[in-house]
């Protein structure tokens, strides 16, 4: 298996509050992401990272912001929770982007938010 | 627009059987596509993979069919097993962008 942790596994938290998403990484692989799975939806990517300081948008980014100071870590931010960010999310890695890279992923993050 | 689609949300498939799961997409330009299976509270994990220049990928009870004419992909899994139940993403790609997953079609496999 893939060396992915993410932490906390599940959080409780209120409307209106921040809250930082850890996942951690011992592959040393390039590519970082994010991804939110949601009933209906299925997976649907938030953010991603190519390197250190290098991150990049997905299809549903707004209200999330990410940074990645070390190539194992790579944090997911809700600057201000709200309801619709109920979700469950994963972290996956992957050696490169091109197509032909495989992505692995993390047990995920059960966020609620009241 | 969804570029991924899987219009089945689930299928049902006795023990031993063929299992056959479908997916659509509309971007003519993915040259790569994968398929995912995801358990209960766990991550998902790649299951098989298929390049655009292919038209079938086989590995042990799974094969991946590419009709690049027809836009679609498919999963057989032969025979069916009751740990092949799970929730199954289909993905693509196109060069050096990230994946696109479809929604998922929920398998069971009754004993």
């Amino acid at each position: 298996d893939a060396g992915i942790t993410q932490s906390p596994r599940h959080k409780v938290t209120e409307t209106g509050t921040p809250v930082t998403l850890r996942c951690h990484q011992t592959e040393n692989h390039r590519y970082m992401y994010w991804y939110r799975q949601d009933p209906g939806h299925g997976l649907r990517l938030i953010h991603y990272s190519y390197g250190v300081k290098d991150t990049d948008k997905g299809e549903v980014s707004d209200g999330y912001s990410v940074s990645r100071s070390k190539t194992e870590d790579f944090l997911l931010t809700l600057e201000s929770a709200t309801s619709s960010q109920t979700s469950v999310y994963f972290c996956a890695i992957s050696p490169g982007l091109l197509s032909s890279y495989e992505q692995y992923f993390g047990p995920g993050t059960r966020l609620t938010v009241t | 627009d969804q570029q991924v689609k899987q219009n089945s949300p689930s299928l049902s498939v006795q023990e031993g059987r063929i299992s056959i799961l479908n997916c659509d997409y509309t971007n003519s330009m993915f040259d790569y596509f994968l398929w995912y299976k995801k358990y209960p509270a766990e991550g998902p994990t790649f299951l098989i993979s298929i390049s655009s220049i292919k038209d079938k990928n086989e590995d042990g009870r799974f094969t991946v069919f590419l009709n690049k004419s027809a836009k679609h992909l498919s999963l057989h899994i032969v025979p069916s097993q009751p740990g092949d139940s799970a929730v199954y993403f289909c993905a693509a790609s196109e060069g050096n962008t990230p994946l696109v997953f479809g929604k998922g079609t929920r398998l069971s496999v009754i004993a």
